[in-house]
């Protein structure tokens, strides 16, 4: 079975640039999930996707970022215009629909480095 | 608002001991606690995932508890290896239930 699929593996920009993420998730997973993860600390959900519409995008800050997942496969993050604190490793991760399937699979991460 | 706090930020031990990492919670009830191992570079992955009213499951050399008077889980790697070195995230469902969130890892490190 193939894992979650990220690209970029790495990107380096200047402040106010903009940039987008890619990922792909496991073949079937309804849920797809967007997660910032900074130097030292644990990941923090940006965005959660069930199917194409929004579950919880309650920390993600709109005013520059944005996700979308069209069809209901794979999505695609953006964030417009970057500051230096946006510097940091997303990860995606997804999972199969239903509450027996709580454990989420993970990407491999695109580390951001804003400068 | 709820958190999930390990307090530890690394752990260092000698080969063949048993690592004991610990993580708390606070201001609300999880249903269930999961663990992940995290190598550098990598994505989180799932270890194991105890319910509240499991006190302790296991898998191979791996042990972990819940105790809801405490509100705290230990997770405990025996025998532990060089390759059991990493960082190992403490998760739990946010409070809507929609989705995870994670405490901020301890990093275990073990020398031979």
């Amino acid at each position: 079975e193939a894992g979650v699929a990220q690209s970029p593996r790495y990107k380096i920009i200047e402040k106010r640039q903009s940039v987008a993420f890619w990922c792909n998730p496991i073949s079937g997973h309804a849920t797809l999930y967007w997660y910032q993860q900074i130097l030292g600390q644990g990941p923090k959900l940006l965005i959660q996707f069930q199917n194409n519409g929004v579950v919880d995008d309650s920390q993600l800050p709109k005013d520059r970022f944005s996700a979308e997942r069209l069809k209901g496969v794979d999505s695609t993050l953006k964030i417009q215009p970057a500051k230096l604190e946006d510097s940091a490793v997303y990860l995606c991760a997804s999972s199969p629909l239903g509450t027996a399937n709580e454990k989420l699979f993970f990407g491999s991460g695109t580390q951001l480095s804003v400068l | 608002s709820q958190k999930i706090e390990q307090n530890s930020e690394a752990l260092n031990i000698q080969e063949g001991k048993t690592a004991t990492l610990t993580c708390n919670y606070t201001n609300y009830s999880p249903a269930y606690l999961q663990w992940y191992r995290q190598d550098p570079g990598r994505g989180p992955v799932f270890l194991l995932l105890i319910r509240e009213n499991e006190k302790e499951k296991r898998k191979e050399r791996l042990k972990v508890t819940f105790d809801t008077t405490l509100k705290q889980s230990l997770f405990h790697i025996t025998a532990s290896q060089p390759a059991d070195s990493a960082t190992y995230l403490c998760s739990s469902k946010n409070q809507a239930g929609t989705a995870l969130i994670f405490g901020k890892g301890t990093t275990l490190s073990v020398s031979s």
